[in-house]
């Protein structure tokens, strides 16, 4: 049985960083791709980036890039997203997903989802 | 940010077909998927690579996608399908999200 296990709620400061863990398990890790997704509160989800752990592919959503860093840990099977210079509007919750094997353009979806973390930028 | 775009609410009764949409200008030339959520859960998975629909999602679940718009239905719509709904497609080389739509059955 997949399980994506994220770490526990935040507050930071605006222009501060966050880095949440998600922890996989119940499949072969670095095979699958692990994807980051935040949600703010009442509206659709926004596409932040993955990572192939296999082979450390990364790809980042535009509107995160320069700000955004995808890491993964094979000996423990955990994938790391940290999110710098914080905002406010930088309060969601985000989400760990496993999409399916390898890239290509059929492989964006996420099949599993953590159980979410809430992010909270305020001063 | 850009998203896709899809009607906020949907209003169906049990049994009946719900069809929700999704719309933007590179839709086609890439693949769709929809997900469901429901209030203060992680969203679940319905439909992937346009039409596919995942191990434990029941029959009533469908999806096409043709030219810029994509199509959700629901067959047969039952009370516990109400939740929000959001496709997930592209758009100009980018992996973006709908603003959702809240299905309501009553």
């Amino acid at each position: 049985q997949v399980q994506l296990v994220q770490s526990g709620a935040e507050v930071k400061r605006p222009g501060s960083s966050v880095k949440i863990s998600c922890k996989t398990s119940g499949d072969t890790f670095s095979s699958y791709t692990v994807t980051w997704v935040r949600q703010a509160p009442g509206q659709g989800p926004e596409w932040m980036g993955r990572i192939i752990p296999m082979v450390d592919v990364v790809e980042y959503g535009k509107r995160f890039q320069g700000r955004v860093t995808i890491t993964a840990d094979k000996s423990t099977s955990t994938v790391y997203m940290e999110l710098t210079s914080l905002r406010s509007d930088d309060t969601a919750v985000y989400y760990c997903g496993r999409g399916p094997q390898g890239g290509g353009s059929g492989s964006y979806y996420l099949e599993f989802w953590g159980q979410g973390t809430l992010v909270t930028v305020s001063s | 940010s850009r998203e896709l775009t899809q009607p906020p609410s949907v209003s169906v009764s049990p049994g009946q077909t719900a069809s929700i949409t999704c719309s933007g200008d590179d839709l086609g030339y890439k693949y769709v998927s929809w997900y469901l959520q429901k209030a203060g859960q992680s969203p679940v998975l319905v439909m992937y690579q346009d039409s596919k629909r995942p191990s434990g999602i029941p029959e009533r679940f469908s999806a096409s996608s043709s030219g810029n718009t994509a199509t959700l239905t629901i067959a047969g719509t039952q009370v516990l399908d109400e939740a929000d709904y959001y496709c997930q497609g592209w758009d100009r080389s980018d992996v973006v999200f709908g603003g959702g739509t809240k299905l309501t059955v009553l």
